[in-house]
């Protein structure tokens, strides 16, 4: 089993819906969140940054962690043609030693907004 | 602007020979890192460098080698070991272990 699983999609909406992409962990020691954004032919660019359970919005974007059920989720809403991309989504922990700064990603998902 | 540059952007090679992926960054940032990315597999973690004149194997090192000797600079070389080196790398750096990365635009690896 990988450590972080991800809805690969490909997911394809109409301009304006809600987006919703998940990931889930295996690990419990996971203790920090990150959501990526990759347009075709970049490296990633942070979207959403956190470290508890709950909610974080930040305009049009809202990452919500459950760490009880260890899931994390980013909603997009009235999506636009330019978020049109790869989520990645990523998690971390605090561990010195080997673990220190590493992430482990999601496979990401490819999301299509059409106009 | 600071920023991390990749470069070249698209790289193409003769299988059997090294080929070395250039990163600079100038965030001042203490830690780097290179990943690789492969369709369908997210970023798996190549290499990765705390401070100067030192480095840690990732979850994939087998084929590839580092250096540190500036905290400016973290080139990678895809050695001949490597046995599937097509793929997009990655660089990043990072202020502090669990802190978020900040990317590069990626060099694209082509080997026949």
């Amino acid at each position: 089993q990988k450590e972080v699983e991800q809805d690969p999609g490909p997911l394809s909406v109409p301009e304006g819906a809600i987006v919703s992409l998940n990931c889930t962990y295996s690990n419990s020691a996971f203790q920090y969140f990150m959501w990526y954004r990759q347009y075709s032919r970049k490296g990633p660019e942070l979207l959403m940054y956190t470290y508890s359970s709950g909610n974080k919005e930040d305009g049009r974007f809202t990452a919500q962690v459950d760490k009880s059920s260890k899931y994390i989720s980013l909603f997009i809403r009235d999506s636009q043609p330019s978020d049109s991309a790869t989520y990645l989504c990523a998690v971390t922990n605090n561990a010195g030693g080997t673990s220190y700064g590493k992430l482990t990603f999601g496979q990401g998902t490819i999301l299509t907004v059409h106009p | 602007d600071g920023g991390i540059t990749q470069s070249p952007k698209y790289l193409f090679r003769k299988e059997g020979q090294n080929v070395t992926l250039s990163c600079e960054q100038n965030l001042n940032h203490d830690a780097m890192y290179w990943y690789r990315q492969d369709p369908g597999q997210g970023l798996r973690l190549i290499y990765y460098s705390q401070i100067v004149n030192d480095f840690q194997k990732g979850d994939i090192a087998e084929g590839y080698s580092v250096s540190r000797e500036k905290k400016e600079s973290f080139p990678l070389t895809v050695t001949s070991a490597q046995k599937n080196p097509t793929a997009f790398y990655l660089c990043a750096s990072s202020a502090l272990p669990q802190s978020p990365l900040h990317f590069g635009n990626g060099t694209r690896l082509t080997v026949t």
